[in-house]
């Protein structure tokens, strides 16, 4: 079936720092990359949606000078968190969908922590 | 828009038991409908999902759910669960039809524990 691929699984860094998250579907064609911030004990808040080769969507209130996301090929997005603080430690999980695919697969997520 | 309510935010069980965990959605338009599983530390894994059809499906792992279009409601069950079974549950709805890229919009969450 569809594999979504995401590293790293966990992750520190120190405030004011920038952490890459990759997502890479490994057996379809990801032509609609999704990515979600989870709380803990809560459910899944859209940040942003990318389609290959486009500029990703933002949802509200999301700031997408903060949360660069690249979606350049096919197989691999990226969601860059530039200048972490504290506030942005969070679960965060890509989940892709290819051109026939209803399924939207899902990485087995980021756990960030910014200290 | 659509929303998305899952009743309970926790369910206890006894290994073996029936469950019903339950889910109740809102939209203007119809949709499409799906029940995931998060383990903790996890990604989500597609337990199944209602497209059109039959409004009984079957899931992976014995769980199944009925699509109510009169109530709004897609329930999901399992008649015995395993202590494997200890998750959280979510279920979501997006659109119906249009292109494969529709936005999923998800419900709270059930925390469901089996206890031996």
């Amino acid at each position: 079936g569809a594999v979504v691929s995401q590293h790293p699984s966990r992750v520190i860094c120190k405030s004011g720092t920038s952490v890459k998250i990759e997502c890479r579907s490994l057996d379809f064609q990801a032509t609609t990359m999704f990515w979600y911030r989870q709380f803990p004990k809560q459910s899944l808040m859209l940040m942003a949606t990318s389609n290959e080769g486009s500029k990703a969507t933002y949802e509200q209130g999301v700031e997408k000078d903060k949360f660069l996301i690249n979606h350049a090929s096919l197989t691999l997005s990226t969601l860059t968190v530039t200048s972490a603080h504290p506030e942005d430690s969070s679960f965060y999980i890509c989940s892709a969908t290819g051109a026939k695919n209803y399924g939207y697969t899902f990485g087995s997520g980021t756990r960030l922590t910014v200290v | 828009a659509q929303s998305v309510t899952q009743l309970d935010s926790q369910v206890p069980v006894f290994e073996e038991a029936p469950v019903e965990l339950r889910c109740n959605y809102s939209s203007s338009v119809s949709v499409y409908l799906f029940w995931y599983v998060q383990y903790p530390n996890q990604g989500l894994q597609l337990l199944l999902k209602y497209l059109s059809g039959s409004t009984l499906v079957k899931g992976i792992n014995g769980f199944e759910a009925e699509f109510n279009k009169s109530q709004t409601s897609f329930h999901l069950r399992k008649p015995s669960v395993h202590i494997s079974d200890t998750a959280e549950y979510f279920c979501a709805v997006r659109p119906a039809g249009g292109t494969s890229y529709g936005k999923l919009t998800f419900g709270q969450g059930t925390i469901l524990t089996v206890h031996p």
